[in-house]
């Protein structure tokens, strides 16, 4: 299995501009989580779903972050517009099943860099 | 609600001698506790989880966690450290209720120096 995917790896862009960052999850895996890790708040839980359907996402900064789970082998997270606090590296992570048991298989990460 | 303290921002061990990365967890359920490694510009990697049965649990890369119900703690340990060892290291909590989160701990850097 090719694991989690996550793309773009590294991305740059200008204040104000929108980021789409995108996540195909481990195939069969049922649930995907988005988070974000910087060095002052270490890692961040912004978002999860289970099949397809959000349900926790208290941890999404603001309106600005929106994230989309259209099918079981793809996700994307928004930002628009983009600010400089919001350079981090963002993560997602899949797991399977019902019962909790399962661990979480984390992408490489997209590093987000707004100037 | 579930939380997860790692007491120790960095550890400092001699390569060759025993490692423990300590962890404490707070849950309303029962608790299922995982271990992970960050090597830099990485993912999170898996290390080791405990579910149920034996206290002590065996993982990848030679690590080794102890499962402490009384004491609400799962320290990851390893007889021997390796300098390659060196990285962050984060303890996880998901209670047993169906939907809930992975709840990290702050993470752990360990160096292991030659």
């Amino acid at each position: 299995d090719a694991g989690v995917i996550q793309s773009p790896r590294h991305e740059v862009t200008e204040m104000g501009q929108e980021v789409t960052l995108r996540c195909k999850p481990i195939s069969g895996h049922n649930s995907l989580f988005w988070y974000r890790q910087t060095m002052m708040r270490g890692l961040e839980l912004l978002i999860y779903f289970n099949n397809n359907v959000p349900i926790d996402d208290s941890g999404m900064p603001e309106d600005r972050f929106s994230a989309k789970m259209p099918n079981a082998s793809f996700s994307t997270l928004k930002i628009q517009p983009s600010e400089p606090r919001d350079s981090a590296v963002y993560f997602c992570a899949s797991t399977w099943g019902t019962k909790n048991t399962g661990e979480l298989f984390f992408g490489e990460g997209s590093r987000l860099t707004v100037l | 609600a579930q939380s997860v303290a790692q007491p120790e921002d960095q550890v400092n061990v001699a390569e060759g001698n025993p490692l423990t990365v300590k962890c404490t967890y707070s849950v309303s359920g029962n608790p299922y506790l995982f271990w992970y490694v960050q090597y830099p510009n990485r993912g999170l990697q898996f290390l080791l989880k405990y579910i149920t049965g034996d206290n002590l649990v065996k993982g990848s890369y030679g690590f080794e966690a102890e499962f402490n119900k009384s004491q609400t703690s799962f320290h990851l340990k390893k007889p021997s450290a390796l300098v390659s060892d060196s990285a962050l290291y984060f303890c996880a909590v998901r209670d047993n209720n169906y939907g809930q989160n992975f709840v990290f701990g702050p993470g752990t850097r360990l160096s292991v120096l030659p």
